[in-house]
């Protein structure tokens, strides 16, 4: 199975500021036949489900406010919020759909400082 | 709007048996696959169980194998997760979600949200 492991636990940034979430696959999740890493990346609100924000490791889900961005390839991965809302108060999931069974990370909440 | 609704949560006592429910709409059902994903209470999420959207192909979290059985029925545009033998450890909130992609190696672009399944004599 593909270990997914995230960094920071957790952060707090000033409004405006930038937020940086790292993810590492213990495998590459770069399917070699398409060039596509196979990663999102998942928004949790407290009391919500979670919601898609980026696939295929930097495509933008419709609808997501351009300050969420995505980058990386093979292993290593990064989910940036280049100027930090309140509303973006959240837990940030990652997870690999690659290879099955797929796994999630296990979450970077974000915060204010 | 695309819509997943799931129901048949409750509580349940160890060793017993509980069908989820999921009803879709929105989009056309039969086009993609479907999955499900757990959250026990204050921790992170755990993917359960994939569905080709045909419903020939599945694929099971091994913490679940052989004691879940994930369906679907086109014709209704509900999902199905069949639950035998359940533990206190399969206590959570269950969420249905569409992937974005016929296939199962896709992300998950919509989700329900959630029904609470409570395992405890």
């Amino acid at each position: 199975d593909i270990v997914m492991t995230q960094s920071p636990d957790s952060l707090a940034v000033s409004l405006g500021e930038r937020a940086t979430i790292n993810c590492k696959s213990s495998q590459s999740v770069l399917y070699s036949s398409n060039n596509k890493n196979y990663l999102g990346w998942y928004q949790q609100k407290p009391g919500q489900p979670p919601k898609l924000l980026i696939y295929w490791a930097s495509t933008r889900e419709s609808g997501v406010p351009d300050r969420f961005s995505g980058s990386g390839s093979g292993t290593d991965f990064s989910l940036t919020i280049s100027s930090l809302q309140a509303e973006d108060v959240a837990v940030y999931y990652c997870q690999q759909y690659e290879s099955l069974p797929f796994t999630f990370g296990p979450g970077t909440k974000v915060d204010i400082k | 709007e695309v819509q997943v609704l799931e129901s048949g949560g409750g509580l349940v006592q160890p060793g017993g048996s509980l069908r989820l429910s999921c009803a879709a709409s929105g989009f056309t059902f039969s086009n993609y696959a479907m999955s499900w994903v757990r959250q026990a209470p204050g921790k992170g999420l755990e993917w359960v169980s994939v569905l080709s959207n045909s419903g020939d192909s599945t694929y099971y979290a091994d913490s679940v194998k052989g004691r879940f059985t994930i369906s679907r029925d086109n014709s209704k545009n509900t999902l199905y997760l069949q639950m035998n033998s359940l533990t206190v450890e399969d206590s959570a909130i269950y969420y249905c979600a569409k992937n974005r992609g016929v296939t199962r190696y896709s992300s998950l672009d919509y989700w329900g949200q959630g029904t609470l399944v409570t395992v405890s004599s």
